[in-house]
């Protein structure tokens, strides 16, 4: 594998299921992202992590969670989400906050 | 609010044109510019990065010039290909942590 992967690229799910949203990144990079690409809206930039650390969160609702257990891999835990959550969700690394990013061919999420 | 507007929204043109991509962005503090590709379903893929400090940057058929004082970038797209044909994106960044993209210019390069 190479550059940035993402896990699985199409997802189905209903209000009160609990799904996992996985990326992983082949480039030795310290920093990583989680976007949302709605239909008609720019790009909403969801968290970042540096090292590790979250070092932004806008206002981004709790059902939305994720985790970065290191460098490589970055995690988005959904639960009771709600059908304006359907989108394209991204990720995202560079090799410290901001240098260039490379981008997965991200999840297309569902909400039913 | 950080505003990022690209004009146009949608464009065409016959293969082998030179074309201009605009992005507009209300803070001229930024940190860096970058320009991006997206193709339908996909994710983005990375063309250029600008640093503040810059002026423009090339790669290829595409040159980027960046006018913090006007706060403005265009991206310039020589002898376009219909290879070329996707979604452009821009996207400022301020303090490095975040990053505010534009709606996009919808390229269309017709054989």
């Amino acid at each position: 594998e190479t550059g940035v992967t993402q896990t699985p690229r199409h997802l189905v799910m209903g209000m009160t299921n609990k799904k996992s949203l996985k990326c992983e990144q082949h480039l030795g990079h310290n920093a990583m992202y989680w976007y949302k690409q709605s239909a008609k809206k720019p790009l909403e930039l969801m968290f970042v992590y540096s090292l590790e650390e979250r070092v932004e969160n806008n206002s981004v609702p709790s059902r939305f969670s994720p985790e970065c257990p290191n460098s490589s891999h970055l995690f988005l835990h959904l639960h009771t989400l709600q059908p304006e959550d359907s989108a394209l969700y991204l990720c995202a690394s560079s090799q410290v906050t901001g240098t260039e990013q490379y981008f997965g061919p991200g999840t297309r999420l569902t909400v039913t | 609010k950080q505003e990022v507007t690209q004009i146009p929204a949608a464009l065409s043109v016959p293969e082998g044109e030179n074309l201009v991509l605009n992005c507009s962005f209300t803070d001229s503090a930024i940190y860096n510019l970058q320009w991006f590709r997206q193709d339908p379903g996909k994710g983005l893929t990375s063309l250029l990065l600008i640093q503040s400090s810059q002026r423009e940057q090339t790669s290829g058929r595409l040159n980027a010039s960046l006018d913090k004082s006007s706060g403005r970038s265009t991206l310039y797209i020589a002898a376009s290909q219909p290879g070329d044909s996707a979604t452009y994106l821009c996207a400022v960044s301020y303090t490095g942590n975040q990053f505010y993209f534009g709606t996009g210019t919808s390229l269309t390069v017709i054989p």
